[in-house]
């Protein structure tokens, strides 16, 4: 089973700010299949990234994805007040299917 | 647009069998090439893949639960369920139904708004 870190736990940023979020593995990822989604409180998952850098429809473009392998990075430009959530990485190459445990960006 | 709907007890007594269904709005389970899976969250953690069906039936499940689950399919309800035998504490969680993108098992593009199941006596 592939195991997915993610760091930091918490991130705390300003509005404006840029947020850097990682999410490592414990085996490389087949075909960089590693995808992003990101959890408002009360709400369901929603997909922001996938194939570790392609965008999902009607996400906006200050939201990037990249990395390969085992290191994977999502990136948010100029945090918008929707932007603070709870955002999971999740691989999908390998079976079982794993999310990562999470980082909550919330404002300073 | 696709929309999926969790549906099922809120209150499982321990020891009992947790059983959802989801039911799919928006687009044919049978005429679609899609796989359905069941994903699960306690309550202030992270999210949990339980288990995976194809509309012929064919299902993949996480080694640690295998098991005590089952999903099934209902094509001419255009829904799938969920069943979770042995239940305790430890298996309170929302509990969402989603779907895989494309024809294969990949990440989830779409997911019912979920349903919190609590185990208790």
């Amino acid at each position: 089973e592939i195991v997915l870190t993610q760091s930091p736990g918490t991130l705390s940023l300003s509005p404006g700010e840029r947020a850097t979020l990682s999410c490592r593995a414990t085996q490389s990822v087949s075909n960089n299949y590693l995808a992003w989604y990101q959890q408002l409180p009360g709400q369901a998952p929603r997909l922001l990234i996938y194939g570790a850098s392609t965008r999902a429809t009607g996400i906006p473009d200050r939201f990037s994805g990249s990395g390969s392998g085992t290191d994977f990075t999502l990136i948010i430009n100029t945090l918008e007040p929707e932007d603070f959530a709870v955002y999971y990485c999740h691989q999908y190459g390998n079976s079982p299917l794993t999310f990562g445990g999470g980082t909550k960006v919330e404002i300073k | 647009q696709l929309q999926l709907q969790e549906s099922g007890p809120g209150l499982v007594k321990p020891s009992e069998t947790l059983s959802l269904t989801c039911s799919v709005s928006g687009g044919s389970i049978y005429r679609s090439s899609y796989y359905w899976g069941w994903i699960r969250q306690p309550p202030g953690k992270g999210l949990e893949w339980i288990g995976t069906i194809y509309s012929t039936g064919t299902t993949y499940y996480t080694p640690s639960l295998k098991s005590r689950v089952s999903i099934s399919v209902d094509t001419s309800k255009n829904q799938f369920s969920l069943n979770l035998s042995s239940v305790t504490a430890a298996d309170t969680a929302v509990y969402y139904c989603a779907r895989h993108n494309g024809r294969g098992f990949y990440y989830f593009d779409s997911w019912g708004q979920g349903t919190l199941v609590t185990v208790s006596a």
